[in-house]
């Protein structure tokens, strides 16, 4: 069936760097994609995001590129610090969101 | 404003038990949904609502009951709990068509024993 996953579940990162996260999507009807950050013992928290018709957005710190042809999302934090480490979620769609796996990020100091 | 409350925050059941987690917004969002999430997995929809008098199945409903009899709460029921509904779970609640996503309970931690 129709599923929203993610490339890769952990990923490490050094204060300062830039991370990438990643995140497949099989649905092609979807229009909309949200980023979610989901620290331990929280809710998820929006982060950004994008509708089909666009290809980037940028907020504060991330950026959020939709690839349509491969049917592929990638949030960009730049300068990524201790306190980016959580757990991203990408979804589809606000009717009734569908959420992918998650990544683990670890910014180490 | 509260946002979303979710309670409790933490629940022990023993299998066999039926209980309410209960759920509240005071933004008067037309739109409330329950997820569970599990070790190592996404978020997964067990019912939402669209508006009082409303509701309909998510991904994974079977045992589990709700209803919204106002705009503002949007309990689930737990018929009779089974250890496969240790999870945590979490409301969410959102104006319909609201292109900022959805606002997210704390979340609920249930282990049934």
């Amino acid at each position: 069936g129709e599923s929203v996953g993610l490339h890769l579940p952990t990923l490490s990162v050094q204060e300062g760097d830039n991370s990438i996260i990643n995140c497949a999507y099989s649905n092609s009807a979807s229009d909309y994609f949200i980023w979610y950050k989901q620290e331990s013992g929280k809710g998820p928290q929006f982060i950004i995001d994008i509708r089909s018709n666009m290809d980037k957005r940028q907020g504060q710190r991330v950026t959020v590129l939709l690839n349509k042809t491969v049917k592929h999302l990638s949030l960009q934090i730049a300068a990524t610090q201790p306190g980016d480490s959580a757990v991203y979620f990408c979804a589809e769609n606000p009717g009734k969101l569908t959420f992918g796996q998650g990544t683990i990020l670890t910014v180490h100091p | 404003n509260a946002g979303v409350t979710q309670t409790p925050k933490f629940q022990v059941l023993k299998t066999g038990q039926s209980m309410t987690l209960q759920c509240a917004q005071d933004m008067n969002h037309e739109y409330m949904s329950w997820y569970r999430q599990d070790p190592g997995m996404g978020l997964r929809l067990i019912h939402y609502s669209v508006g009082a008098g409303i509701t309909d199945q998510g991904e994974v409903p079977n045992g589990y009951n709700v209803s919204r009899s106002t705009t503002e709460d949007f309990p689930l029921r737990l018929l009779s709990a089974a250890p496969s509904q240790t999870s945590v779970y979490f409301c969410a609640s959102s104006l319909l068509g609201t292109p900022y996503g959805y606002t997210f309970g704390s979340g609920t931690r249930l282990t049934v024993v």
